[in-house]
């Protein structure tokens, strides 16, 4: 049964810093996998997909990257700002079309 | 822009009630998912549907009921609220276009019953 994790649950860096989110994944036979953003209260955002061929996904600030055989994905935001602090949350596609979540990354970027 | 929209963004409803939460896509996907989201459990997947009249449970389809009569509509329907179901309902859509089986979330429909 595939299990999504991401540690740490919460996280507060300084502005300006460079930041890694990480999210880990059991079953290595995924479709693909998604990064999203969840401010407060809110809806999920979608921020980037890799497709289980591809290596990484590069969005303004943001690339995620994905190791299908280590079964890991990492979110990488360059130059934080306080507008970054959100919950951050990764998804997993299986084979057979389930999407499993991580239960995410709250992100705190200290100004 | 993909855009998935929820009835309400606020509900207080009272324990026996019945209660229908709509979801609305404006993009003609096939794929249409109801979640709930409580802390420290994550998303946890209720029902989706394939197409219309089609749905299939989710993991945790006890107490809930969805219909979806029109591709664009798919609606979660609590027949008779309790207290436990006091929660985060977010709407989604599988889109398989240009940008290959992405997921768009509605803006979720915070529920509580009293």
């Amino acid at each position: 049964k595939q299990e999504v994790t991401q540690i740490p649950a919460a996280l507060s860096v300084p502005e300006g810093e460079n930041l890694v989110l990480n999210c880990s994944f059991t079953d290595s036979a995924i479709y693909n996998l998604q990064w999203f953003r969840q401010d407060p209260g809110k809806g999920l955002t979608s921020l980037l997909l890799i497709q289980s061929s591809q290596r990484e996904q590069t969005s303004g600030r943001l690339n995620a990257s994905l190791d299908k055989s280590s079964g890991r994905s990492t979110l990488y935001i360059a130059a934080s700002q306080p507008g970054d602090s959100a919950t951050y949350l990764c998804a997993v596609k299986n084979r057979d079309d389930k999407i499993i979540f991580g239960k995410g990354t709250r992100l705190h970027i200290l100004p | 822009d993909v855009k998935v929209t929820q009835s309400s963004r606020y509900l207080v409803k009272r324990t026996g009630e019945k209660v229908f939460l709509e979801c609305v896509q404006d993009m003609d996907h096939e794929n249409m998912f109801w979640y709930r989201q409580d802390p420290g459990l994550g998303l946890r997947l209720i029902y989706f549907s394939y197409d219309v009249k089609m749905k299939e449970k989710g993991d945790i389809p006890e107490g809930y009921s969805v219909s979806r009569e029109k591709k664009e509509r798919f609606s979660l329907i609590l027949e008779s609220a309790s207290t436990n179901q006091t929660s985060m309902y977010l709407c989604a859509i599988h889109h398989t276009g240009t940008s290959e089986n992405e997921q768009f979330f509605g803006p979720g429909t915070r529920l509580t019953v009293l």
